[in-house]
């Protein structure tokens, strides 16, 4: 069974800081890569996803993920984050027509 | 489009008592999950329904843990009896499915906490 690993379980940045969470996935053959993101007092929603082509993939509020599959890693970036961005994010990998499985998310704290 | 719709949001018994959570997901959404998100974890897949049929079961404690979709549109998750370690938020997720790109991406529900004393 396909594992997912987030090194980063608590970050805590400043505003305008710039942002990387870590995700690395077990599994070697193809794979279909999401971030989610659950906002306080909200539900969990897609981030963004990876199924193909370009491994650069952009999501919304100014989230980008990189899929490297030679390092088996899907790391989600952010320029600059603000405030607004507080919140926990999970990465979800699923493997052929199997479960999508996810991290144990990271908790993110932005400081105004 | 409505979203996925859980009750109850939230629900405090004590062990051993029964419980149970009810689902209504996307309509047109033919694949139904269950999610157990225990605090400070990621969540974890009790079971998976693709229209009223259990696609995958296999992490659910079955000894006391039931789920059904009836008419393969609502969806309930029963405990019985409900142990202290079942405390967590419990998460209904749909998607299209079973293929197709926008197959495997899942809409969640709200969640219902349950607390267990």
């Amino acid at each position: 069974a396909q594992s997912v690993s987030q090194h980063n379980h608590h970050v805590i940045l400043s505003e305008a800081a710039s942002l990387e969470l870590g995700c690395n996935y077990s599994y070697g053959g193809t794979v279909n890569l999401f971030w989610y993101v659950q906002y306080p007092g909200q539900h969990l929603q897609l981030l963004l996803k990876y199924f193909s082509g370009d491994p650069l993939v952009k999501g919304i509020k100014g989230f980008e993920a990189e899929f490297i599959k030679s390092k088996f890693s899907f790391n989600l970036r952010k320029p600059s984050v603000q405030w607004s961005d507080t919140a926990e994010y999970f990465c979800a990998v699923l493997v052929g027509s199997y479960i999508p499985t996810f991290g144990r998310g990271t908790s993110l704290i932005v400081h105004p | 489009e409505a979203g996925v719709a859980q009750s109850p949001r939230y629900k405090i018994i004590e062990k051993r008592q029964s419980v149970a959570f009810w689902c209504n997901p996307i309509s047109g959404h033919a694949t139904l999950y269950w999610y157990q998100q225990i605090l400070g974890q990621g969540p974890k897949l009790l079971i998976q329904f693709q229209n009223n049929g259990v696609v995958d079961d296999s992490q659910l404690p079955k000894d006391r843990f039931s789920a059904e979709r009836l008419k393969g549109v609502d969806s309930t998750l029963k405990i019985q009896p409900a142990k202290l370690e079942d405390s967590a938020v419990y998460l209904c997720a749909s998607s299209f499915g079973p293929s197709g790109r926008g197959a495997n991406v899942l809409t969640f529900g709200a969640g219902s906490r349950l607390t267990v004393l």
